[in-house]
This record gives C-alpha cells, sequence and structure tokens, in this order.
C-alpha cells in the first residue's frame, strides 16, 4: 500500500507555460514533505520542501502547496523550462524518522520548446 | 564537493550469484540508505543504517542484508541474486538531523543498474 501517491505518470507542458505536479498522501503523520528531481542515469536532487506548519513554500520558479485536509500537495514551475523535462517525485517523512523518507512513484515531465 | 559514490554502475549478474553494490561517502555523514527504483513504484527503501554497526530494515528487505563495518561505506547485499531483483539502486547519505530531515542535507549517488539474467 503506497502512502505516498503520484497518479499522474507523466504530463507534458509548453515551454514557459506552468507545470504543476500533484501528490496525495495517506499517512497523517508525515510532517515534512520534499519534491526531488531526476535526470536518467543520475541520482535524485533536492528541489524544495515544506513542513506541515505552512501551507506554501516558495523558491524561485518553484513553489510547493499543502492542503493538510486534503493530504494532497503540489508543485508548480512557473515559467516551465525545457531543462525542466524530468521525472520529479514526492516524498515525505515522519517526525522521529529521521531522513527516512517515503517517494512516490514519480511523474514524468515533459516541457516542449 | 560532496560526494556519494556508487563503484559499478553497470552490472550483469546471473541468477543464483552473490552480489556486492558499494556506497562511499566522503561527508562524514552518520545516516546512510539503500533505494531501489522501479517503473511505477518510485523509490523504495531497502535499509538504512544511522550508524556504524548498525542497521535497520526498510520497506522491502527481503533478499537483501546490508554491512556497515566504516562510516563512510554501506554495502547492500545480494545473497543470491535473483530476476526479480534487476533494478536500478541508489545510495544516499545524510547527517543526522535529530529526527528532522532536511532534504537539501541528503545526497544521493547515480546509481548502480543491475540486471540479472
Amino acid at each position: 500500500d503506497q502512502q505516498v501517491k503520484q497518479n499522474s505518470p507523466s504530463l507534458s507542458v509548453q515551454e514557459g507555460r506552468i507545470s504543476i505536479l500533484n501528490c496525495d498522501y495517506t499517512n497523517s503523520m508525515f510532517d515534512y514533505f520534499l519534491w526531488y528531481k531526476k535526470y536518467p542515469a543520475e541520482g535524485p536532487t533536492f528541489l524544495i520542501s515544506i513542513s506541515s506548519i505552512k501551507d506554501k513554500n516558495e523558491d524561485g520558479r518553484f513553489t510547493v502547496f499543502l492542503n493538510k485536509s486534503a493530504k494532497h500537495l503540489s508543485l508548480h514551475i512557473v515559467p516551465s523550462q525545457p531543462g525542466d523535462s524530468a521525472v520529479y517525485f514526492c516524498a515525505a517523512s515522519e517526525w522521529g524518522y529521521g531522513n527516512k523518507l517515503v517517494f512516490g512513484a514519480g511523474t514524468i515531465l515533459r516541457v516542449k520548446s | 564537493d560532496v560526494k556519494v559514490t556508487q563503484s559499478s554502475r553497470y552490472l550483469v549478474k546471473r541468477t543464483g550469484e552473490k552480489v556486492f553494490l558499494e556506497c562511499v561517502q566522503d561527508m562524514d555523514h552518520e545516516n546512510m540508505f539503500w533505494y531501489r527504483q522501479d517503473p511505477g513504484l518510485g523509490l523504495r527503501l531497502i535499509y538504512f543504517s544511522y550508524d556504524v554497526k548498525m542497521k535497520e530494515k526498510g520497506d522491502i528487505p527481503e533478499g537483501y542484508s546490508v554491512s556497515r563495518e566504516k562510516k563512510e561505506r554501506f554495502s547492500l547485499i545480494l545473497e543470491s541474486a535473483s530476476t526479480n531483483q534487476t533494478s536500478m539502486y541508489l545510495c544516499a547519505s545524510s547527517p543526522s538531523g535529530g529526527g528532522r530531515p532536511s532534504g537539501n542535507t541528503i545526497y544521493f549517488g547515480e546509481g548502480s543498474w543491475l540486471t540479472v539474467v
């Protein structure tokens, strides 16, 4: 039973438009959420995170929104660029479990120029 | 420059062979992890270690074991490789965080592609 779900396997967006990647979770004990980006043949790299005490966190073109009541978070990329084409993983963690992360299945983002 | 190095990038092994995947980090991190990545399943935690000679099972430990004799090195062992262990294996490390993860201090290696035939 997957505790972190990314229900869209892929997303295609035109360059300059907004990309919205979604993530749902089932474990109400999760209180810290992260997004990772992964290019083929490379390890994931950290993109942005959010604590459960916030509902929004912004870093440049990337914004993560958290809706605790719906157990849902989303990553917005504005404007999307061709270099953003990658696999995006949502991850979550519980307090007291250190850096043990639970990952979603990933969403392949393709940004067309 | 921080580094998590997985010594073998591409391996092909036969069913029943014993396989060692090695991971070394140069950041003096306490925590080390082994994940596998499969299409449609994301990254799943196999084993992790919070200290030398310490190990804990992750979500899918069956068929695997680990060894951490030195702080910088975390090895994943497939005692008897099977075809369903064909996958990409990712090692990661992080400093101890007092229970709070910080994504930008979790570093991944580039991955090891294992094919079991």
